[in-house]
């Protein structure tokens, strides 16, 4: 089936750093979304990208729908304890309606 | 208005049990999918539906039964439990059409053991 590789699958910074994630695909999709979830709850929603090219910030959070649309990176500024948790990506393929295929995660710990 | 509700919280199961997961959404979305989640691994789709009386199967279907009676409810039932069903199960809810990506919610989870 379709996958989506995500890297990298850990980081561990320093307060104030900047943060770096990406996704990655074989095929095309539609929509890219990133998402956090923190321990014991469920994923929460931090950035919808409809369009190639696409490049949407969301206070200290940027991310962007590559113009190939098979990729999508997801930046955080000036990182802080609360950042602390699970990043996910995830995307819609093409032709497709329902389904929604999500990126293996990348878990991001913050040094005070 | 509660968003995604999942009941129960946590569960333990015997091989070859059977049980429902429950997921309720009052947000009148039309479209609701289940997942499971484990350890490493993103979240992996095992049943959708588009609207009442419409499901569809995601990723990892097998094992589990759904049907969307009503809007509100989108129940996932384990036929006949297996260790291998021990997961993190989460119910979504979302619209439909346009912009629908920015309406997905994710309920808190059920945490299923199959010993």
């Amino acid at each position: 089936g379709q996958q989506l590789n995500q890297s990298p699958q850990s980081m561990f910074i320093q307060e104030g750093e900047d943060v770096s994630m990406n996704c990655t695909s074989s095929s095309i999709f539609n929509t890219w979304l990133w998402y956090k979830q923190e321990p014991g709850e469920g994923p929460v929603l931090l950035i919808a990208l409809y369009k190639a090219g696409e490049l949407t910030s969301n206070g200290r959070l940027t991310a962007q729908f590559g113009i190939t649309r098979k990729d999508s990176f997801l930046n955080i500024s000036a990182s802080i304890p609360s950042d602390v948790g699970i990043y996910f990506c995830a995307g819609h393929p093409t032709g497709n309606t329902g389904k929604l295929i999500f990126g293996q995660g990348t878990t991001l710990q913050v040094k005070p | 208005n509660a968003g995604v509700t999942q009941t129960p919280k946590f569960q333990v199961l015997k091989t070859g049990q059977s049980m429902t997961l429950q997921c309720a959404q009052d947000m009148n979305h039309e479209y609701m999918s289940w997942y499971r989640q484990d350890p490493g691994m993103g979240l992996r789709l095992i049943h959708y539906s588009v609207g009442a009386g419409i499901t569809d199967q995601g990723e990892v279907p097998n094992g589990y039964n759904v049907s969307r009676s009503t809007t509100e409810d989108f129940p996932l039932r384990l036929l006949s439990a297996a260790p291998s069903q021990t997961s993190v199960y989460f119910c979504a809810s979302r619209l439909t059409g346009a912009g629908w990506a920015d309406t997905q919610y994710f309920g808190p989870g059920t945490r299923l053991t199959v010993l």
